[in-house]
């Protein structure tokens, strides 16, 4: 099993509409997370960190079920400018050291 | 001025040839990060500094060889690589290791080709 999980995509949806992403991780005992978004042949950047009582920035919201071991990401009303890959980051302990485990990411493009 | 600056950002190599990578980060940070991004694969963690010290390498094969002078100063040095080695290198750093919540910050990348 990979250590984190997501779904490739594409996910094609039209401007204006809500799009969920769900991750999950292996590790129980994994410390924090996190939504990156990566543009085309560009480096990720941090979308918005993830906290135990979901969190909302703007059109995204973010969720953590500890207990099932997923976290989600939503986006309303979709902008053509969403258009990008999503990478989801959990910072887990191994062999005694912290890391972060990066998932291949969901790619989303956004259709006018 | 971007924080994590990366040098060259597209290499070209042949499999005898050596060359490097070189990052910069101006932002203060203590930890240092070696990813390597191949296609439809995760990013993939090469190597950790934390103060320039190595605290992880993630079984990287000896053709990688990375070099920390300083906190802000990071360098991957590539000898006799193989075609599948080819890939975006991303350099990153932190504030403090992982384990401490935190982002990272990446430099744009170094696409790196190897014939």
């Amino acid at each position: 099993r990979k250590e984190v999980e997501q779904d490739p995509g594409p996910f094609n949806v039209p401007e204006g509409a809500t799009v969920a992403f769900n991750c999950t991780y292996s590790n129980s005992a994994s410390q924090s997370f996190f939504w990156y978004r990566q543009d085309c042949r560009k480096e990720p950047k941090l979308l918005m960190s993830v906290y135990s009582s979901g969190n909302e920035d703007g059109r995204f919201t973010a969720q953590l079920n500890r207990a099932s071991q997923y976290i989600s990401l939503l986006i309303r009303d979709s902008k053509l400018s969403d258009s990008a890959t999503y990478l989801c980051v959990v910072n887990t302990i191994d062999s005694g050291t912290y890391k972060y485990i990066f998932g291949t990411g969901t790619r989303l493009k956004v259709l006018a | 001025e971007t924080g994590v600056t990366q040098t060259p950002r597209h290499l070209v190599m042949g499999m005898t040839n050596k060359k490097s990578l070189k990052c910069e980060q101006h932002l203060g940070h203590n930890a240092m990060y070696w990813y390597k991004q191949s296609a439809k694969k995760p990013l993939e963690l090469m190597f950790v500094y934390n103060f320039k010290e190595q605290t992880e390498n993630n079984s990287v094969p000896s053709r990688f060889s990375p070099e920390c002078p300083n906190s802000s100063h990071l360098f991957l040095h590539l000898h006799t690589l193989q075609p599948e080695d080819s890939a975006l290198y991303l350099c990153a750093s932190s504030r403090n290791l992982a384990g401490v919540s935190g982002e990272l910050f990446f430099g744009e990348g170094s696409r790196l080709t190897v014939l």
